[in-house]
């Protein structure tokens, strides 16, 4: 099957700019993540969809993060404006409910400047 | 709250040796608990999962792992360490039997030829 795709792959921008990422999960799984990982830490959940609803948003920083999975399918990640704190890999998961695990997809590294 | 505690930042052994990563878990009630690992510009990949019953778990490439509840810890072994296994490693815990994973902040694997 095919995996987790997320575009684009690496991604530079000055501070205060927007900036948006795009996931789309494995065929038929209800639920995407997106998480935050930032140099040297753990990834952080950020928000979680089940079909295109959202589960739990309370670690996604709503004055500049904002998240759509419209249809249930793709899903978009948007921050605007970004701080030089946003620099991090952001990396999509997704999972047939119950499963226990996700499939991650690679990856986007932002690096804000 | 939930957390996971990885007391190892940067381990290096020399291929062929034997490996042991520790991951130590805080939760309440009986967790759900993974090993990742994760290649350098890579997502994620899942090494193995407990939920219930047998204490020892064998994963893919040869890992496996041992659930101790009077520990409170999930360590990751492997008996004989490849050089492409060299990448970091992270133990995460389910959280309230939902989809959601709380995960450690990692350990670096280093292999000498």
């Amino acid at each position: 099957e095919a995996g987790v795709a997320q575009s684009p792959r690496y991604k530079i921008i000055e501070k205060r700019q927007s900036v948006a990422f795009w996931c789309n999960p494995i065929s038929g799984h209800a639920t995407l993540y997106w998480y935050q990982q930032i140099l040297g830490q753990g990834p952080k959940l950020l928000i979680q969809f089940q079909n295109n609803g959202v589960v739990d948003d309370s670690q996604l920083p709503k004055d500049r993060f904002s998240a759509e999975r419209l249809k249930g399918v793709d899903s978009t990640l948007k921050i605007q404006p970004a701080k030089l704190e946003d620099s991090a890999v952001y990396l999509c998961a997704s999972s047939s409910i119950g499963a226990g695990g996700y499939t991650f997809g690679s990856g986007t590294r932002l690096t804000v400047v | 709250a939930q957390s996971v505690t990885q007391p190892d930042i940067h381990i290096t052994v020399s291929e062929g040796a034997s490996l042991e990563l520790r991951c130590n878990y805080s939760y309440g009630a009986t967790p759900y608990l993974f090993w990742y690992v994760q290649s350098p510009g890579q997502g994620l990949q899942l090494l193995l999962k407990y939920f219930s019953g047998d204490t020892l778990v064998q994963g893919i490439k040869g890992f496996e792992a041992e659930f101790k509840r009077s520990q409170s810890s999930f360590n990751l072994r492997k008996p004989s360490v490849h050089w492409s296994d060299a990448a970091e490693y992270f133990c995460a815990v389910g959280i309230d039997n939902t989809d959601k994973l709380i995960f450690g902040t990692g350990t670096r694997l280093q292999v000498f030829p």
